[in-house]
């Protein structure tokens, strides 16, 4: 069973960097049929999708914050990684890591990480 | 881009049933997915395109794609279904996931 969990600081300063790491558990990074993606959520309101990436590193990001977002597999160390440039109070929230399946009818978010909280205040 | 519209509450009786929608431009077309979203807690997966119950779902969640309204229906509801209930598509033009804004079922 496929397991997820998100690591990285619960505090961020404005301007500064959000570092998040998700490690895979239960099975490899690099198995088919799925890519690997981060939705946020601030307190109280719904899910945002943020981007996503595949193992051979190619991704996607949500128009709103491109220009501010990396994302990146480490395939050796079977985690992939977000990186979100010049924060500011907007960008708190939960953040999820989650593998989402693909299919020619649609993809699913069928598993999810549990969260990490994250804040950016000084 | 596209949008998905549900609405923000939905209230019901123990033991009778909630019917939860979500809609969009031709919905009816695209597959339809529900999350279950308990306080402090990640979402989890309770309806793939649009019928399909993911493994340890009860059979008490269902789900229905027409025209331009997919329906996500909790029958014989029990307390412990109390959550945000979230639709999500895949939206091709773009390549990449739409979310409804989610709505809060409350079982009285």
């Amino acid at each position: 069973q496929v397991q997820l969990q998100e690591s990285g600081p619960g505090l961020v300063k404005p301007s500064q960097t959000l570092s998040l790491t998700c490690a895979v558990s239960g099975g490899s990074i690099t198995s088919g049929g799925s890519f690997w993606s981060w939705v946020r959520q601030p307190t109280g309101k719904g899910l945002e999708w943020i981007g996503r990436v595949y193992t051979s590193g190619n991704t996607k990001y949500n128009p709103s914050l491109k220009g501010r977002l990396f994302m990146s597999v480490d395939t050796s160390k079977n985690h992939f990684s977000l990186q979100l440039h010049s924060v500011t109070a907007a960008d708190t929230a939960v953040y999820f890591c989650a593998r989402v399946s693909l299919n020619y009818q649609g993809n699913t978010f069928d598993i999810w990480g549990q969260g990490i909280q994250v804040t950016v205040s000084s | 881009s596209y949008a998905l519209t549900q609405p923000s509450a939905v209230s019901v009786a123990p033991g009778q049933t909630a019917s939860i929608t979500c809609g969009g431009n031709n919905v009816g077309s695209k597959s339809v997915h529900w999350y279950q979203q308990k306080p402090g807690q990640a979402p989890v997966l309770v309806i793939n395109f649009n019928i399909g119950r993911p493994s340890g779902i009860p059979e008490r969640f269902s789900g229905s794609n027409s025209g331009i309204t997919a329906t996500l229906t909790i029958s014989r509801v029990e307390a412990g279904d109390e959550a945000d209930y979230y639709c999500q598509v895949w939206d091709n033009t773009s390549d990449h996931p739409v979310f409804g804004g989610g709505t809060k079922l409350t079982v009285l």
